[in-house]
């Protein structure tokens, strides 16, 4: 069974503060990772997708990856309360096209 | 390019009855996926369909089907509706390739009663 674990929340942050997301995965085999943000209501849209150990930087956001550890995280800087969203872990291994979601973090982020 | 566009936005039914959701991927995207959310099991991959194929298959029963015409528009078919099938079904478009990007369309709200 293949799993996306992701940091329980809810978590708040003060506006303008770095906000922190985890993910862990177990299958060792995984190649894509994504971040997606999701408002209550609405449906799942891109931040982030990474591919290779390391980070991956566009704008406020920054994507970290570690397959040694099985890992994969987002750091949101300088946050904002239109931040305030669930963020979802996805993860999508070997030939499948499926993606594997986290159960997702809701971040709030507190003017 | 427009968007991935899903129809109906909302939809209520009752037990038993049967219910098709409809999905067109992004201009050029091949592929289509479909996803069940709910808020106890989070979002849960249906069936993925590619060139009028289906080429994987979630954990879901035979009431969930689909199917993808020519043109990649796509059509998610529950028979026999039960109350825990209400849902958030999403749709989610790509060009077909392994690890892409999926991008998700608005969703289709059902609710069963």
């Amino acid at each position: 069974q293949k799993e996306v674990e992701q940091n329980s929340g809810p978590l708040s942050v003060p506006e303008g503060a770095i906000a922190s997301l985890n993910c862990t995965y177990s299958d060792r085999v995984s190649q894509s990772f994504f971040w997606y943000r999701q408002y209550s209501g609405k449906s799942p849209e891109l931040i982030m997708s990474i591919y290779s150990n390391g980070d991956k930087e566009d704008g406020r956001f920054t994507a970290q990856l570690n397959k040694a550890s099985q890992y994969v995280s987002l750091l949101i800087r300088d946050s904002q309360p239109s931040d305030s969203a669930t963020y979802l872990c996805a993860v999508n291994s070997g030939s499948a096209r499926q993606l594997t979601f986290g159960s997702g973090t809701q971040l709030t982020v507190l003017p | 390019k427009a968007g991935v566009t899903q129809t109906p936005r909302y939809l209520i039914k009752t037990r038993g009855q049967q219910v098709t959701l409809s999905c067109s991927p992004i201009s050029g995207h091949r592929s289509v996926s479909w996803y069940q959310q709910t808020p106890g099991q989070g979002l849960q991959f249906l069936f993925e369909y590619f060139s009028e194929t289906q080429r994987n298959k979630g954990n879901f029963p035979g009431r969930f089907s689909g199917r993808q015409f020519s043109n990649s528009r796509s059509e998610m078919n529950v028979s026999t509706l039960e109350l825990g099938d209400s849902a958030l079904y999403l749709c989610a478009s790509s060009q077909g390739t392994s690890g892409e990007t999926q991008y998700f369309g608005p969703g289709t709200r059902l609710l069963v009663l």
